[in-house]
């Protein structure tokens, strides 16, 4: 059974910097492109970010991009995300995901990431 | 960016009966391999994302088949043949041809 297990959110203050981690089972994770994506509060999906099997490539939503960084330990099978200068419009549900053909295929339960003063 | 704009927004079913949820791209979702990258997942209240169908009409392994997806090229739909109770949450359509990858604002599926 795939497993994937998002930790790390919180309560921060703007400007405040935040890591978040995923561990991943039930299937071959260094195999696998994984990808980061949230929900805000009222709002819909969106995309974060995304990293190749062995960590190579990544791709970042423009609004993140110079502040977030994807990364990633396939011998522990684990997804980071490190977050930087974060704002009060980064505020969401955090979920890591894996990648199908284009597509996201499977998802863990979210971490609550808040960005208030 | 590739917009994606789903119709309705919300869409009060009676159990039972069908419903239908329309996506609609910005721009042609067919890739350079002939293949199209559209995806529908479906979001209980309180539960992760899950997704159902991949390019455009192929259901994951377990999705019940009163599910189904069809459409080409800008205009794709989703459709619930007969609405059950689990149904209930927010239906999302996502394209994956072009980075970055963009969701509609996704669609409520809600008992009347």
């Amino acid at each position: 059974e795939v497993q994937l297990v998002e930790s790390g959110g919180g309560l921060v203050q703007p400007g405040e910097s935040l890591r978040l981690s995923c561990a991943a089972s039930g299937f071959t994770f260094s195999t696998t492109w994984m990808g980061w994506l949230r929900r805000a509060p009222g709002k819909g999906l969106e995309w974060v970010a995304d990293i190749d099997q062995v960590g190579s490539e990544t791709n970042y939503l423009d609004s993140v991009r110079g502040r977030f960084t994807i990364s990633r330990d396939n011998a522990k099978n684990s997804l980071f995300l490190q977050m930087h200068s974060l704002r009060v419009e980064d505020t969401a549900v955090y979920y890591c995901a894996s990648h199908g053909d284009r597509c996201f295929e499977n998802w863990g339960q979210g971490t609550q990431v808040t960005v208030s003063s | 960016d590739i917009v994606m704009t789903q119709t309705p927004l919300s869409s009060p079913v009676t159990l039972g009966q069908p419903a239908s949820i329309s996506c609609r791209s910005s721009q042609s979702l067919v890739f350079g391999n002939g293949k199209t990258y559209l995806s529908w997942l479906q979001q209980r209240p309180g539960q992760p994302p899950r997704l159902l169908i991949y390019q455009i009409s192929n259901r994951l392994s377990g999705v019940p088949d009163r599910f189904s997806g069809s459409g080409a090229g800008t205009d794709f739909t989703l459709n619930i043949s007969r609405v059950e109770a689990e149904d209930v949450g927010v239906y999302y359509c996502m394209q994956g041809t072009q980075l970055p990858w963009t969701f509609g604002q996704g669609t409520k599926v809600e008992i009347k």
